[in-house]
């Protein structure tokens, strides 16, 4: 079946701007996350959602950043006001059960000039 | 002390070696263990979990996991060139809960 997909799969924007990354998760997964993960950086969580809530947003950098699932399906991630810092890949993953893992997608490589 | 502590390597190994790949953690709380593998440029690919102590094996792959030293290993039997990739462990606490992972071993599987 389809896996996670994300878009866009490469993203350079200017320092300011505000940019949407968005996922497409695995269907019938119920769990869904976001990490960022830098050079040199390991796997950084950013926020979870259980269906359509979000019980763990505790990775959140800043309150630039924000995210939001509609229909238990797609989930958008939100940049405001653009760093030079927030350049990174954001990584969607989405998951079926506890501890089977969780399905990464491809990511989205952010670059903030 | 980090939760999760991985050898960054890289570890380099003549095609057909056996290889092992290790990662400690300090939390107890941890009750589910992954192993992930992650192509340049690509999204991390879930090789393995599980979440009791002991070995796992699904054809050339092996975990395992020794909770009373807070231990886990992947072992890779007759390791091929395209088994060259970063891979990390990643652990759960339970429920939905996210993962910790550790920085990545990087694997060089030569000719």
């Amino acid at each position: 079946g389809a896996g996670v997909s994300q878009s866009p799969s490469n993203k350079v924007t200017e320092k300011g701007k505000d940019v949407e990354l968005r996922c497409d998760p695995i269907s019938g997964h119920t769990a869904l996350y976001w990490y960022r993960q830098s050079l040199g950086q390991g796997l950084e969580f950013l926020i979870y959602f259980q269906g359509n809530s979000a019980p763990d947003k505790s990775g959140l950098p800043s309150d630039r950043f924000s995210a939001e699932r509609t229909g238990g399906s797609v989930s958008t991630l939100t940049i405001q006001r653009t760093q030079q810092e927030d350049s990174a890949v954001y990584l969607c993953a989405s998951g079926p059960n506890p501890g089977q893992g969780q399905y990464f997608g491809p990511g989205t490589r952010l670059t903030v000039t | 002390q980090k939760e999760v502590e991985q050898d960054p390597g890289p570890l380099s190994v003549p095609e057909g070696a056996i290889v092992s790949l290790n990662c400690t953690y300090s939390n107890s709380a941890f009750q589910y263990f992954m192993w992930y593998r992650q192509y340049s440029r690509k999204g991390p690919e879930l090789l393995m979990y599980t979440y009791s102590s002991g070995n796992k094996e699904d054809g050339r792959f092996t975990a395992q996991v020794d909770k009373s030293s807070k231990y886990i290993s992947l072992f890779i039997r007759d390791s091929q060139p395209s088994d060259s990739a970063t891979y990390l462990c990643a652990l759960a606490k339970g429920g939905y809960s996210t993962l910790t992972f550790g920085k990545g071993t990087m694997l060089l599987v030569s000719p």
